[in-house]
């Protein structure tokens, strides 16, 4: 099994909602990863964690708050979003973070509108 | 610095041979990588080469490194409408964490 899930793979939601984003792998990989990607825009990383904590925040609002509950599962808790945080959000994993990255696999992505 | 670029654009013939070119600016980049991603699509890992290699083969596939120039190519043998998709480049920095810096993406576009 080489596959990153996440789940939604489409969402809407309002400024005043909360929501969140999961992502589950079964690869036994100690890292993962939040990419943000615009349009026609390369991924931009949010977040990274390994180990199950949080190594990298890249100066990311409060308004998005990742989890690692456990080594298989990140999830991307929304809250108090705006237009402008529409994007698809992307999971990635990879078997360790500080040593030699040979391979990210990613998710498909979710695909985020906010309204 | 971490900067990835790549030109936007590439259109060739199907049967041709597509080459995507890409510099870099981080020294200490460690693995660099060629993604594909196809509308509405996740990303897909096509192939990576270490920092030390300067040339790495996979069917259709070859990637070059000229790692003094900081430059990568990925070329695809016999271009197919399939390969139609934007090709990120990226690379892993081996700094106090890995990071994977990406590339704007090249669109390559197939024609008959």
């Amino acid at each position: 099994d080489t596959e990153v899930t996440q789940t939604p793979k489409h969402l809407v939601m309002g400024m005043t909602n909360k929501k969140s984003l999961k992502c589950e792998q079964h690869m036994g990989h100690r890292a993962m990863y939040w990419y943000k990607q615009k349009a026609k825009k390369p991924p931009e990383l949010m977040f990274v964690y390994s180990y199950e904590k949080l190594s990298i925040n890249e100066s990311v609002p409060s308004r998005f708050s990742p989890e690692c509950p456990n080594s298989s599962l990140l999830n991307l808790h929304l809250h108090a979003l705006q237009p402008e945080d529409s994007a698809l959000y992307l999971c990635a994993s990879s078997p360790h973070e500080t040593d030699v990255n040979t391979e990210a696999f990613f998710g498909q992505g979710t695909r985020l509108t906010v309204v | 610095g971490e900067d990835v670029e790549q030109s936007l654009f590439l259109s060739v013939r199907e049967g041709d041979s597509s080459v995507i070119n890409c510099t870099y600016t981080d020294s200490s980049s460690t693995y660099l990588y060629w993604y594909k991603q196809e509308p509405g699509a996740g990303l897909q890992l096509l192939t990576y080469i270490f920092s030390n290699m300067d040339m790495k083969q996979d069917q259709r596939l070859t990637v070059l490194l000229n790692k003094k120039d900081k430059h990568l190519s990925l070329r695809i043998a016999d271009t197919q409408t399939g390969d139609s998709a934007i090709y990120f480049c990226a690379e892993s920095i081996r700094s106090s964490a890995s990071k994977i810096i990406f590339g704007s993406g090249t669109r390559l576009s197939i024609r008959p």
